[in-house]
Order: C-alpha cells, then sequence, then structure tokens
C-alpha cells in the first residue's frame, strides 16, 4: 500500500488567498483526520470524519477554515482567505475500525502564508 | 492546564546512554495510551502502546501509572538513530470518540 498520501508537499501563498490540501487515505481506512502542527502549539486535531461523515470538528479555528470528504479515497481541507498565522504543517491521518489507536500519517503539508 | 505535558528538552545524550522521558495527562477517563515518534521534518509514527502492566520492545521500555496520570519511555543502549522527537499520545474515550491527543514532544539528540 502506498500510505497516505498527501498534495501538494509545500504551499507558499499570499495573503488572502484560497488554499486547498488534499489528502487520499490508506485503501479501505474508514477514519480520516486532518492536523497541524506548529512549534508552539504541537499537534492539534482539526477535523475527523467516519465513512466520510464529519464526526467532529471542534478542532477547526475558524469559518476560514472547510474540510470536505466527498467520497472514501478523498479529502480536502481547504483555508479562504489565507493569513499568515495559518502557516504550519498539515497532516491527514488514517485508520481503521478495529485498529483505531494507530493512525498513519500522510508526510504532511508545509504551508507558508505570506 | 494542556491535557497532555511533556518536557520539551532537547535532550542530549551520548551514544549508548539510557534516556527517559515523562508525561502526564490531565483526564483520568483516559484509556489508552501511546508514544509517537517523529523524525525532523517527518510525519510521526506509532512507536509503541503503553500497557499497565509495562512493556518493553528491544531497548524501549514504556510504563503508565494511572494512579499518578503518568507515562513514561525509557531508551537503552541509545543510537544516533534513536535522535527523534518522542510525541506522548492519550485516546480518551468514550466521549473523546476516537480522538488521540498528543503531547508537544520531547526532542532526543544522541550525540557520538
Amino acid at each position: 500500500d502506498a500510505g497516505v498520501i498527501q498534495s501538494p508537499r509545500h504551499e507558499v501563498t499570499e495573503m488572502g488567498q484560497e488554499v486547498t490540501l488534499r489528502c487520499k487515505p490508506i485503501s479501505g481506512h474508514d477514519y480520516l483526520f486532518w492536523y497541524r502542527q506548529t512549534m508552539m502549539r504541537g499537534l492539534e486535531l482539526l477535523i475527523y470524519f467516519n465513512n466520510n461523515v464529519p464526526i467532529d470538528d471542534s478542532g477547526m479555528p475558524e469559518d476560514r477554515f472547510s474540510a470536505k470528504m466527498p467520497n472514501a479515497s478523498f479529502s480536502t481541507l481547504k483555508i479562504q482567505p489565507s493569513e499568515p498565522r495559518d502557516s504550519a504543517v498539515y497532516f491527514c491521518a488514517s485508520t481503521a475500525t478495529g485498529d483505531l489507536n494507530i493512525q498513519y500519517f500522510g508526510a504532511g503539508t508545509r504551508l507558508s502564508v505570506l | 492546564r494542556k491535557e497532555v505535558e511533556q518536557d520539551p528538552g532537547p535532550f542530549n545524550v551520548p551514544e549508548g546512554a539510557t534516556v527517559a522521558f515523562n508525561c502526564t495527562y490531565s483526564n483520568s477517563a483516559s484509556q489508552s495510551f501511546f508514544w509517537y515518534r517523529q523524525d525532523c521534518r517527518k510525519e510521526p509514527k506509532l512507536l509503541m502502546s503503553v500497557y499497565s502492566s509495562g512493556n518493553e520492545d528491544g531497548r524501549f521500555t514504556a510504563q503508565l501509572n494511572r494512579a499518578s496520570q503518568y507515562i513514561s519511555l525509557l531508551i537503552r543502549d541509545s543510537k544516533l538513530s534513536d535522535s527523534a522527537t518522542y510525541l506522548c499520545v492519550v485516546n480518551t474515550f468514550p466521549g473523546g470518540g476516537n480522538k488521540l491527543t498528543f503531547g508537544t514532544g520531547t526532542q532526543l539528540k544522541v550525540e557520538l
């Protein structure tokens, strides 16, 4: 299996622009998680899905952030408009029912908002 | 108070040394505990689960003290390749669903 695949790996954009991050979970996994990692706050859970349905989005910082999972093999995290404080590494992770405590992470998207 | 607290380090140790990391968690209802490892500019990966009876995997030993809400990781005979950030991770269930809460990590640097 190729593992969790995220794109792009790096994104540099200007303040106010829309940013879309993409994730393909491991085939057969029914849980998908979006995290944000910064030096100050560490790894924070933004939102997670089960069977393509958002279960908990309490970690989404504000309305500028939105996430979708239109099917079992694809999810997006969108920031509109982006701000410099959104600069961070965004990770996607997936796991399967029956193995819930082991999350498999993608390589992450390093976002810089100028 | 943070849900999971760790000493950020860095811990700089010579090769062959024994090093221990500690972690405390605030929610007494927490059910499952783990250590993840994150190499520089890489994604986190599961290192080992932590059981009440304590468990060992080669040079790594993890222990849990539920009464004190304290988790530890011991690395013996440390190698250069052990240099990484070690994340203490807690799953609070029920109520926490399938959410893992990560500590901010303890950085280890093993030197020649």
